[in-house]
């Protein structure tokens, strides 16, 4: 248990579906993340969240659309998704500091939305 | 670009050391982390490290050279259950950003 936690952990949609992936994280963490992985290729940063606000979007499709209403809760809405979109993802959070404070920037990731577009 | 290399599969038997390098490439660099990944689950956070060195927490410990832009993480007297995908993050962008690389898949056989 990451204290991070996803849901559906298995989802097949078809592409003209409409569907959202939800994470939840218990550890009180200011920042959340969206990564996309897919096999043998490295993780891909999608969205970052820091205090509610959206500080990154990696150049991703808009049929993915990011939410972040509260500090504990973050959300993927998907639509008219490709079959290429199929992967894993992954929710992560951390905690960022004040300007001057440093560290590790761990991030604690859930276990993973397992999406397949058909 | 940022670019993240390391070795997509390395094999060693139990109680073995193990060495799994990585190399980036990056701006605005604060520090390379090191993950674990077990098949079916969460990627987990193993070290850390901000300054040139060697860090170490029980069988596992992790360099970095800053000028030469690489690390490694060494894993000792390994066991079956290190048997995972180990990824190599370099944190970047004013602290928000983590780009992981490829994996390395590591089979520790009996």
């Amino acid at each position: 248990e990451t204290g991070v936690t996803q849901t559906p952990r298995h989802l097949v949609m078809g592409m003209t579906n409409k569907k959202s992936l939800k994470c939840e994280q218990h550890l009180g963490h200011n920042a959340m993340y969206w990564y996309k992985q897919s096999a043998k290729k490295p993780l891909e940063l999608m969205f970052v969240y820091s205090l509610e606000e959206r500080v990154e979007n990696n150049s991703v499709p808009s049929r993915f659309s990011p939410e972040c209403p509260n500090s504990s809760h973050l959300f993927l809405h998907l639509h008219t998704l490709q079959p290429e979109d199929s992967a894993l993802y992954l929710c992560a959070s951390s905690q960022t500091l004040e300007t001057g404070q440093t560290n590790t920037g761990e991030l604690f990731f859930g276990e993973g939305s397992r999406l397949t577009v058909l | 670009g940022q670019s993240l290399e390391q070795p997509s599969e390395v094999t060693a038997v139990e109680g073995a050391i193990v060495q799994i390098n990585c190399t980036y490439q990056t701006s605005g660099f604060y520090g390379l982390s090191w993950y674990q990944q077990h098949d079916g689950g969460a990627p987990t956070f193993l070290s850390y490290n901000a300054l040139d060195g060697l860090e170490e927490t029980g069988r596992f410990s992790s360099f970095l050279s800053r000028s030469d832009s690489y690390g490694y993480l060494l894993l000792q007297e390994l066991q079956m259950k290190d048997s995972a995908s180990y990824f190599c993050a370099v944190r970047w962008g004013g602290g928000f950003k983590t780009i992981f690389g490829a994996g390395t898949r590591l089979f520790v056989k009996a």
